[in-house]
């Protein structure tokens, strides 16, 4: 079965780019999450979605971040403009609810973004 | 605030050892747990869930002590490919969809 998809693997961006990440979650799964990891602060949670309808996105770090899902095999992760802060790897996973035992997220392999 | 903490470590044990990480976490009303296991420049994978009665999976044992918030895992007769980040994990919403990490725990088993 494919996992969760993620482009580009890697990217490495002059600052003030815009930066898009991209990423296919696995078929039948409602929920979508972006996640950024950095070694000062782990892993963060920036957004999630369920049926394509941003939850919430108390984690995104400024105005300059935003996110998408126009259709349920589809997201988005913009960066606009991009910062050598934003340097991360940036993580899509994606899960389906299971009654009342919580959810498994399955991780994307994840998009190492280098802004220099 | 939403915080799930853990001793980075790292933690170096040789082989067949027996080792314990524990985590604590801020949200009283957090009602899923987990154990995910990241190796080195790859995705978070997950190991095991916790829950309340505790629960076995081998030779990793995972426990969940909900009036102190505090979760643990015990990997016994450590194995070089046990040798990984552990990620304590969390739910923070009521659906139990959003998780949260904790920063994770470095073992390095050795021969």
């Amino acid at each position: 079965d494919a996992g969760v998809i993620q482009s580009p693997r890697h990217e490495v961006t002059e600052m003030g780019q815009e930066v898009t990440l991209r990423c296919k979650p696995i078929s039948g799964h409602d929920y979508l999450f972006w996640y950024r990891q950095t070694m000062m602060r782990g892993l963060e949670l920036l957004i999630y979605f369920n049926n394509n309808v941003p939850i919430d996105d108390s984690g995104m770090p400024e105005d300059r971040f935003s996110a998408k899902m126009p259709n349920a095999s589809f997201s988005t992760l913009k960066i606009q403009p991009s910062e050598p802060r934003d340097s991360a790897v940036y993580f899509c996973a994606s899960s389906f609810l299971i009654g009342n035992s919580g959810n498994t997220i399955y991780f994307g392999e994840g998009s190492w973004l280098t802004v220099v | 605030r939403k915080e799930v903490e853990q001793d980075p470590g790292p933690f170096n044990v040789p082989e067949g050892a027996t080792v314990a990480f524990n985590c604590t976490y801020s949200n009283s009303a957090s009602q899923s747990f987990f154990w995910y296991r990241q190796d080195c420049r790859k995705e978070p994978k997950l190991l095991m869930s916790v829950y309340s009665s505790g629960n076995e999976d081998g030779r990793f044992t995972a426990q969940l002590n909900r009036a102190s918030q505090y979760i643990s895992l015990l990997i016994r007769d450590s194995k070089l490919s046990d040798s990984a980040t552990y990620l304590c994990v969390v739910n923070w919403d009521q659906a139990g969809t959003a998780l949260i990490f904790g920063k994770g725990t470095t073992l390095s088993v050795s021969s």
